[in-house]
């Protein structure tokens, strides 16, 4: 198996531009993570889905963030428009429902300026 | 709310040597998961070792070992025979028992291997 699969690796953009990342999970796992890191935050919980549909998104910072899962094979965070402080390191993870055990992908580093 | 607690930001030891990396938690709840894992300058998230809270029984992985102490939330991982590899960031995580919910986690120990 590939693992968790996450793209791009680096992203760097200007403020007030739209950053679309991208997470596949592994197959066959049904609950899906973002997680944000920062030096400042550490590792957050955004959003997570269980069977592609939306759970919690309490940790989302604000409206400029979404979060989609259209199948159980993708998964998509957006940040329009973004600004410097979201630039952080994104991870996906993925896992089976009712297991403990998850796999993050490698992270998107992203840089806003 | 589940809290996760690292005191330590970053320890150094020499090759060889014996580490303990410290993690205390808060939870209302009686079944959870408790885990450590290692992110490297790579920054890729690695399982180091997980525990089941209605485990006794302390996880051991290889070099790793945990001491779970359930009634002081307390939940310190021991690596044994430090390696120059074992350097990394090093977090503890907490997941509640009830469902498929995402991990909270400590602010995580800074671990340097000296040779």
């Amino acid at each position: 198996d590939a693992g968790v699969i996450q793209s791009p690796r680096h992203e760097v953009t200007e403020m007030g531009q739209e950053v679309t990342l991208r997470c596949k999970p592994i197959s066959g796992h049904n609950s899906l993570f973002w997680y944000r890191q920062t030096m400042m935050r550490g590792l957050e919980l955004l959003i997570y889905f269980n069977n592609n549909v939306p759970i919690d998104d309490s940790g989302m910072p604000e409206d400029r963030f979404s979060a989609k899962m259209p199948n159980a094979s993708f998964s998509t965070l957006k940040i329009q428009p973004s600004e410097p402080r979201d630039s952080a390191v994104y991870f996906c993870a993925s896992s089976l429902r009712d297991s403990y055990g998850y796999t993050f992908g490698s992270g998107t580093r992203l840089t806003v300026v | 709310a589940q809290t996760v607690t690292q005191s330590q930001p970053e320890m150094s030891v020499q090759e060889a040597e014996t580490v303990t990396l410290s993690c205390t938690y808060d939870t209302s709840e009686n079944n959870y998961y408790l885990f450590w894992y290692k992110q490297p300058p790579s920054r890729q998230m690695i399982l180091v070792i997980r525990q089941e809270a209605y485990k006794q029984q302390n996880a051991t992985e290889n070099r790793f070992s945990v001491n779970f102490q359930k009634a002081a939330k307390s939940f310190s991982l021991k690596i044994s025979d430090s390696q120059l590899g074992d350097t990394a960031m090093y977090f503890c995580a907490f997941r509640s028992g009830g469902g498929a919910d995402g991990l909270t986690f400590g602010k995580g120990t800074h671990l340097i291997i000296q040779p």
